[in-house]
């Protein structure tokens, strides 16, 4: 267990739709980082957040945004749904406190768009 | 160009034996770090090694350590005594430019190890 935690496990919804996946960072981390797993793209990194403020952008679409609220916890909202969007959604994070910037993953969001 | 690339899609090894799995990289900045994870049938992703630029030594981490060629632009996984449970994809990462100073990170396409009995 990587100490992150991320809900849902698992999402299904409809094309056109708006979902938001949750993610709970360790205790301690202040950066997380969201990433899209899809069979065609592969590992990709979306967006980084820290101590509450947007730090680096990936491949995120417009249609896609996140947040990092005071808690540390973070949000990633995903509009306007289209079926190329299933995929899994993992959520890492890590600290800055000396040491590497190694991210520890938390379990994942599964997102089917039917 | 790929930043990250990983051309072995699949690899298989005898229990007990050592298996390397390659990973190059591209990046002009002399600053990086390097990360291999482990993904399980499961899903999740665990970290198991992290090689930094300027590191003067190899990492080494248990069963497993980095083949650090940086002439080369090679990072290459070594798992030494393969066991049944390091069946999985195994992927190779860059994180680019000094580090906590918001950063892109790259991620090759994996390389999926079967280890047989």
């Amino acid at each position: 267990d990587s100490g992150v935690t991320q809900t849902p496990k698992h999402l299904i919804t409809a094309t056109g739709q708006r979902v938001t996946l949750r993610c709970s960072p360790r205790s301690g981390d202040l950066s997380v980082y969201w990433y899209q797993q899809s069979l065609d793209q592969g590992l990709q990194f979306l967006i980084q957040y820290y101590n509450g403020e947007e730090r680096a952008k990936g491949n995120i679409l417009e249609r896609f945004s996140a947040q990092q609220f005071p808690d540390l916890h973070s949000e990633l909202n995903l509009s306007s749904l289209e079926l190329g969007d299933s995929a899994l959604y993992f959520c890492a994070s890590s600290t800055p406190s000396g040491g590497t910037d190694t991210q520890y993953f938390g379990p994942g969001t599964r997102l089917t768009v039917l | 160009a790929q930043k990250i690339t990983q051309t072995q899609p699949g690899m298989f090894v005898q229990e007990k034996e050592a298996v390397t799995l390659d990973c190059t990289y591209d990046t002009s900045d002399p600053s990086y770090g390097l990360f291999w994870y482990k993904q399980p049938s499961s899903g999740e992703m665990i970290f198991l090694i992290y090689q930094g630029s300027y590191d003067q030594q190899n990492a080494t981490e248990g069963r497993y350590s980095l083949n650090f060629q940086k002439a080369r632009k090679s990072a290459n996984l070594v798992i030494s005594a393969s066991q049944l449970g390091d069946s999985a994809m195994y992927f190779c990462a860059m994180r680019e430019g000094v580090q906590h100073t918001g950063n892109q990170f790259y991620f090759g396409t994996g390389t999926s190890l079967t280890v047989i009995p």
